[in-house]
């Protein structure tokens, strides 16, 4: 019954790493964004996307990129892991005027 | 600018003493409000929205246009209330929401 799936539940790189984190969903949905949530912080928005290789910069995109090379599948990428990136990776797919239905999140721990 | 307020972090409340989660907004139009819940060890997911009107769990939720709110409401808290509740007011269209800092509420047996 997963419909949206996040490659990883934990996830512990070093600094300076490339990390990929990976969103698949099979509802078919235009949309999908990556958040990340902190304790005191809610969630923030990093990046959307509203269709196939389309992106958005959302509130704080500054250290990460994504990529959508097919509908189904979109990818954050941190270019270079630091420190204040540990967090839990929150991904989201949605139609046009549906509610989220999230992934089950990342945790990433940069050390 | 737009912006969404929850006000208490945490929220504590006797089992079946009614429950009430603040969330206010910030905007000039009418944005599509929805409410979400994290139990824990679970994923977020959708709780209710405002636009249809459901009682979702016993919770309710009312707009109030006039002090830009969207308060959650649940007349008798049950122990498998205890969450973290998110409100998320759609400012942007196209679907993308602004979540609040969230409220965590804890029910006491």
């Amino acid at each position: 019954d997963v419909k949206v799936t996040q490659s990883s539940r934990y996830l512990v790189k070093r600094t300076g790493e490339k990390v990929f984190l990976e969103c698949v969903q099979d509802m078919d949905h235009e949309n999908m964004f990556w958040y990340r949530q902190d304790p005191g912080l809610g969630l923030r928005l990093i990046y959307f996307s509203y269709d196939v290789k389309m992106k958005e910069k959302g509130d704080i995109p500054e250290g990460y990129s994504v990529s959508r090379e097919k509908k189904e599948r979109f990818s954050l990428i941190l270019e270079s892991a630091s420190t204040n990136q540990t967090s839990m990776y929150l991904c989201a797919s949605s139609s046009p005027s549906g509610g989220y239905t999230f992934g089950s999140g990342t945790r990433l721990t940069v050390v | 600018a737009q912006r969404v307020t929850q006000p208490e972090k945490l929220l504590s409340v006797f089992k079946g003493a009614p429950v009430e989660l603040k969330c206010n907004y910030s905007y000039s139009g009418s944005p599509e409000l929805f409410w979400y819940v994290q139990y824990s060890r679970q994923r977020l997911q959708l709780l209710l929205r405002h636009i249809s009107r459901e009682s979702i769990k016993g919770f309710t939720a009312d707009l109030n246009k006039g002090e830009t709110s969207f308060h959650l409401k649940k007349p008798f808290a049950q122990e498998e209330d205890s969450a973290m509740y998110y409100c998320a007011p759609n400012f942007y269209g196209n679907n993308r929401l602004a979540f609040g800092k969230g409220n965590q509420v804890v029910v006491i047996p």
